[in-house]
């Protein structure tokens, strides 16, 4: 089973800030990682698929890179609605598809 | 717009079974896997399965196979997840999600997920 470690567990920045969150896995996913935004009491919502696409209707301000082991979702300028939980998924060796823990990203 | 609307929160006794229900709107389930998922206090999220877009044969993860069965019926565009002999350690909240983009195994839209709490 691949196992997805995301790093940190939470980060405190302001509105404006540019942030970067990883997402590193045990072996090699080439590039078929996904990037999900979840807040409380809301239905999680995929950002980036493949590694670097942005799904639909995501704003330009998200956007996904890496490949092989080690990947990272930056935000250029966090709006104050950025402020959630990220997590990670790989569906390159499945089943099972697996996820990682998530990084929580607060207001400073 | 697409939207996937699950079943209301649900208190179940050990032993017993759990059946969600996830409503799509906006599209046909067909034409897309629909994707069962779910995530237990502090924990990350777990994958329990998939029911294909144009049959109704499933893809039960290997943790839940026997426990998990997953149906749809396609003339209400709904589909479900039962799982049986359930023990504390289900409590959770339970997702779908269609599968979308690549081979269909991204998760977008999902639903606004639907908590079980095994309690005795």
């Amino acid at each position: 089973e691949i196992v997805l470690t995301q790093s940190p567990a939470t980060l405190s920045l302001s509105p404006g800030e540019r942030v970067t969150l990883s997402c590193r896995a045990s072996e090699s996913i080439r590039g078929y990682l996904a990037w999900y935004q979840h807040k409380p009491g809301q239905a999680p919502r995929l950002l980036i698929y493949d590694g670097s696409n942005r799904a639909t209707g995501i704003p330009g301000r998200f956007s996904g890179s890496g490949s092989g082991t080690d990947f990272t979702l930056t935000i250029s300028s966090l709006e104050p609605e950025d402020f959630a939980v990220y997590f990670c998924q790989q569906r390159y060796k499945w089943p099972p598809i697996t996820f990682g823990q998530g990084t929580r990203l607060e207001i400073k | 717009q697409v939207q996937l609307v699950q079943s209301g929160a649900e208190m179940v006794k050990p032993g017993a079974s759990v059946k969600v229900s996830c409503k799509a709107s906006g599209y046909s389930i067909t034409a897309y896997k629909m994707h069962w998922l779910r995530q237990a206090p502090g924990q990350r999220l777990e994958y329990l399965g998939y029911i294909r877009s144009n049959e109704d044969t499933t893809n039960i993860a290997q943790n839940f196979q026997g426990r998990v069965t997953l149906t749809r019926d396609t003339s209400i565009s709904a589909a479900y997840m039962e799982l049986s002999r359930l023990t504390l350690d289900d409590t959770a909240v339970y997702y779908c999600a269609r599968g979308d983009f690549g081979d269909g195994n991204w998760f977008d839209p999902w639903g606004q997920g639907t908590l079980v709490t095994v309690a005795s």
